[in-house]
């Protein structure tokens, strides 16, 4: 079946320590996005890749980096992790309505990495 | 204002009951709207997807989208233990590359 998947599901590291989280996807879409969830909040945006664009929001910390090295696969990079970046991180992809496909450009989600920082 | 607002939770209701849940916003450019559910512990999965006001039902769950008050509801008839989730609501407006908009996101448990 066509999906998203995460890896590791669950990431323990210490403060201050580089973490990176993966995500791969057998959709072909071209749009990935990664968000930052935590307990009892909404998912938050922090950017995404229409293609190879990279498209930062604006109140994304400069110590959260991301890499698409392909269609298929994107990074999530935590440069130097503090307590208040403990979350869970869904990477999610859609296609873009403008290919003609006719599709929906609906979001899916992957089932999470749940970060850990001590 | 938050551009989404989602009723609190959490929410319990006896199996079977007809659950209702809300969402109101304020950006009138939305023009999608959608509601996940998230299981403990596990990403969103889309549930529901309408672009236009009315009702749109899929099995035991019904959409229902009024633009003109700018409110989205999501019914579960029956409602089973199996429906013990986190249910976001989830909007955008029309364009590719348009982001989503969450709802906070409300916790429903179904008693057996």
């Amino acid at each position: 079946d066509a999906m998203v998947i995460q890896n590791p599901r669950y990431q323990v590291t210490q403060f201050g320590k580089p973490v990176t989280l993966s995500c791969s996807q057998t959709l072909n879409h071209n749009v990935m996005y990664w968000y930052q969830q935590k307990s009892s909040q909404a998912p938050k945006l922090l950017f995404h890749y229409y293609d190879k664009d990279f498209n930062n929001e604006a109140d994304t910390p400069d110590n959260f980096q991301s890499r698409r090295p392909n269609t298929s696969f994107c990074f999530l990079d935590i440069r130097s992790p503090g307590l208040g970046d403990a979350a869970m991180y869904l990477c999610a992809t859609s296609r873009d309505r403008t290919s003609g496909r006719g599709d929906t450009d609906t979001q899916y989600f992957g089932p999470g990495t749940r970060l850990t920082v001590l | 204002q938050k551009e989404v607002e989602q009723d609190p939770g959490p929410l319990s209701v006896p199996e079977g009951a007809i659950v209702s849940l809300n969402c109101t916003y304020s950006n009138s450019a939305f023009q999608y709207f959608m509601w996940y559910r998230q299981y403990s512990r596990k990403g969103p999965e889309l549930l529901m997807y309408t672009y236009s006001s009315g009702n749109k039902e899929d099995g035991r769950f019904t959409a229902q989208v009024d633009k003109s008050s700018k409110y989205i509801s999501l019914f579960i008839r029956d409602s089973q233990p199996s429906d013990s989730a986190t249910y976001l609501c989830a909007m955008r407006w029309g364009g590719a590359n348009s982001k989503l908009t969450f709802g906070k996101g409300i916790t429903l448990s179904v008693r057996p």
